[in-house]
């Protein structure tokens, strides 16, 4: 079946851009996760959601980071006023949840964004 | 929160050798240990898993061990092959039924298996 898919795969973005980052999690996952992966490095945590509600997001570096999952389906990640520092690979990853004990996360292929 | 160290960085092996990765986590709370393999530009994916309540799984070439006293799992790979060849990602959660927690990740490893 489909796994979980990024749009776009690439951004060049201009320092002071805003930008959109896209995911469509596995159908009937009720978990998604975001991620940032800076260049040679693990994956670091961003933001949570279970469905529509946004459990966590302790993990969003500043107030210029802001997540949403109206529908309990598809998320985006939205970066205002993009910063050079914000370069790195966005992953989304999601989880079946709910009532099956099933810990494991899927993830996109991610998209790299590069801020210029 | 919780802290992930992954070592060594960088692993090279011959072809058919074994190969061990090692990491320690912080927090005695941690109860999932994932490990994930990625190839240069494309998505982690899974490999290997395990849970608190379980000291080794193996699958084929592929085993991790658990210590839960010393807070520290590591896999193994036996019988290396040029496609082995990738970085490799430790990670532990706090996962629970309908919680599920996130992952937090080690620095990784990068394998090179020379043919």
């Amino acid at each position: 079946g489909a796994g979980v898919s990024q749009s776009p795969r690439y951004k060049v973005a201009k320092r002071g851009q805003d930008v959109a980052l896209r995911c469509d999690p596995i159908s009937g996952h009720v978990s998604l996760f975001w991620y940032q992966q800076a260049l040679g490095q693990g994956p670091e945590f961003l933001t949570y959601f279970q469905n529509e509600a946004q459990l966590d997001k302790s993990g969003l570096p500043s107030d210029r980071f802001f997540a949403e999952r109206p529908e309990g389906s598809v998320s985006t990640l939205k970066i205002q006023r993009t910063q050079q520092e914000d370069s790195a690979v966005y992953l989304c990853a999601s989880s079946l949840g709910g009532q099956e004990v099933s810990y494991e996360q899927y993830f996109g292929p991610g998209t790299r964004l590069t801020v210029t | 929160g919780e802290n992930v160290e992954q070592h060594p960085s960088t692993l090279s092996v011959q072809e058919g050798d074994s190969a061990v990765i090692k990491c320690t986590y912080s927090d005695s709370a941690s109860n999932y240990f994932p490990w994930y393999k990625q190839e240069l530009g494309k998505r982690p994916q899974l490999i290997i898993d395990i849970r608190s309540n379980v000291g080794e799984k193996k699958d084929q070439r592929i085993a991790v061990t658990l210590n839960k006293t010393a807070k520290h799992f590591s896999l193994h790979i036996t019988e290396t092959q040029p496609e082995d060849s990738a970085v490799y990602f430790c990670a532990a959660s706090m996962g629970h039924r309908y919680n599920f927690n996130k992952f937090y990740f080690g620095s990784g490893t990068k394998l090179n298996v020379k043919p």
